[in-house]
């Protein structure tokens, strides 16, 4: 069965300390891998798409990775300001290709 | 600017009645999906539309019904059927189905 897990629930940092998020995935021929931020009462926002291991992609103070297991979404010297929910979905090969979320990552970044 | 719309942005519904979501996109997209959210559980798959007229159930379309008229629209009916309606619903788009999905504002729905 097709799976996504995301670690840890939440995470607390101080502004400056830099962590790492994880998504951890069971999936038939992996297509895509998805990175969302959502804020509290909105809509996800897209971050990165990645597609084959060893791809890597940044925005600003956000990395993503991708191994053929898992995907790391790193925060370098994280700011108050990227508090929010970071949802992981992948999408398997195959006829149907939906989308299959992880329950997401609380993080809480404090001044 | 181009996006996707949602309305209302709070829906509250009596027992036995059926409301509909609105979803519009303006972003030329072929697909459109609708997710219902809860606390604590992932986003989950209602209902999807690869292209106009054609529409595919999700994991959980029991209690709901949606059409694809038009390219830009894509609502969603939450019928009597549907159990446990509250939660927030929204919609998405990409461009084809296999490409990212960006999502709207959501509908947060409660059932009084």
């Amino acid at each position: 069965e097709d799976q996504v897990t995301q670690s840890p629930e939440a995470l607390r940092l101080q502004e400056g300390e830099s962590s790492s998020l994880n998504c951890s995935y069971t999936v038939s021929g992996l297509r895509g891998l998805f990175w969302y931020r959502q804020d509290p009462g909105k809509g996800p926002e897209f971050l990165f798409t990645l597609y084959s291991a060893g791809e890597e992609k940044e925005k600003e103070r956000l990395k993503a990775t991708l191994t053929k297991k898992e995907s790391f979404l790193h925060i370098t010297a994280p700011k108050p300001e990227d508090s929010a929910t970071y949802l992981c979905a992948v999408q398997a090969g195959g006829s149907q290709g939906n989308l299959i979320f992880g329950k997401g990552t609380k993080l809480s970044v404090k001044p | 600017d181009g996006g996707i719309t949602q309305s209302p942005k709070y829906l509250f519904r009596k027992e036995g009645q059926n409301v509909t979501l609105s979803c519009e996109q303006n972003l030329n997209h072929d697909a459109m999906y609708w997710y219902r959210q809860d606390p604590g559980q992932g986003l989950r798959l209602i209902y999807y539309s690869q292209i106009v007229n054609d529409f595919q159930k999700g994991d959980i379309a029991e209690g709901y019904s949606v059409s694809r008229e038009k390219k830009e629209s894509f609502p969603l009916t939450v019928t009597s059927a549907q159990k446990n309606p509250t939660a927030f619903y929204l919609c998405a788009s990409s461009e084809l189905h296999y490409n990212e999905q960006f999502f709207g504002p959501g509908t947060r729905l409660t059932v009084l």
